[in-house]
């Protein structure tokens, strides 16, 4: 059964601690994406990678970090630099050929409440 | 960088009647915009997108247009069905190089009245 999975799917952490979100995919897609999604904010892009071992920021990287050591795997860190760290978080894969008109597949999400 | 704006921001409609959603967009370069739906408490799920080299799209109850002179393009669902409500979000991917980034409209909360 392919797809992207999301792990926990509900996270809470006390205020000051780092806190890492995993996400997994089996589709064999080169990049990879997180988002994040407040109420009524739509989806900001947090951090990318199109090739293990690179990535690159996003609109609010600020906060946040990534590693990119397997094709499949795309951890995000919230650390506490990050002011607002309660949110939503969605991580998207696709294919990265064809021009980029390349359906991303979201997962299901991780709800992070930080205390 | 690209700018997505979306209206309206929830849109409430009878089960039968026509929903549409427009976005509109600044980075005239941009060419790629897909639709995605999001139900409650999932990720979101592409239904449809445009190419900048076409004009409009359709697949069932689903249609997408594109104004590229306006930077425009909107959402048309018909004979609108309560499985239809959900929040549903444009984007659009700036051309060039090998960036595969998609800029996203915040949403738009359809809810289908049976």
């Amino acid at each position: 059964d392919g797809g992207i999975t999301q792990s926990p799917k509900y996270l809470f952490r006390k205020e000051g601690q780092n806190v890492t979100l995993s996400c997994e995919q089996n589709l064999n897609h080169d990049a990879m994406y997180w988002y994040r999604q407040d109420p009524g904010q739509g989806l900001r892009l947090i951090y990318y990678s199109q090739i293990v071992n690179d990535f690159q920021k996003g609109d609010i990287a600020e906060g946040y970090s990534v590693s990119r050591e397997k094709k499949e795997s795309f951890p995000l860190t919230v650390t506490s630099a990050q002011k607002n760290p309660t949110a939503f978080y969605l991580c998207a894969s696709s294919i990265a050929r064809g021009g980029g008109y390349n359906e991303q597949f979201f997962g299901p999400g991780t709800r992070l409440t930080v205390l | 960088g690209e700018n997505v704006e979306q209206h309206p921001s929830t849109l409430s409609v009878q089960e039968g009647d026509s929903a549409v959603i427009k976005c509109t967009y600044s980075d005239s370069a941009s060419n790629y915009f897909p639709w995605y739906k999001q139900e409650l408490g999932k990720g979101p799920q592409l239904i449809i997108d445009i190419r900048s080299n076409v004009g409009e799209k359709k697949d069932q109850r689903i249609a997408v247009t594109l104004n590229k002179t306006a930077k425009h393009f909107s959402l048309h669902i018909t004979e609108t069905q309560p499985e239809d409500s959900a929040v549903y979000f444009c984007a659009a991917r700036e051309s060039g190089g090998s960036n595969y980034k998609l800029t996203f409209g915040k949403g738009t909360l359809l809810t289908v009245n049976p």
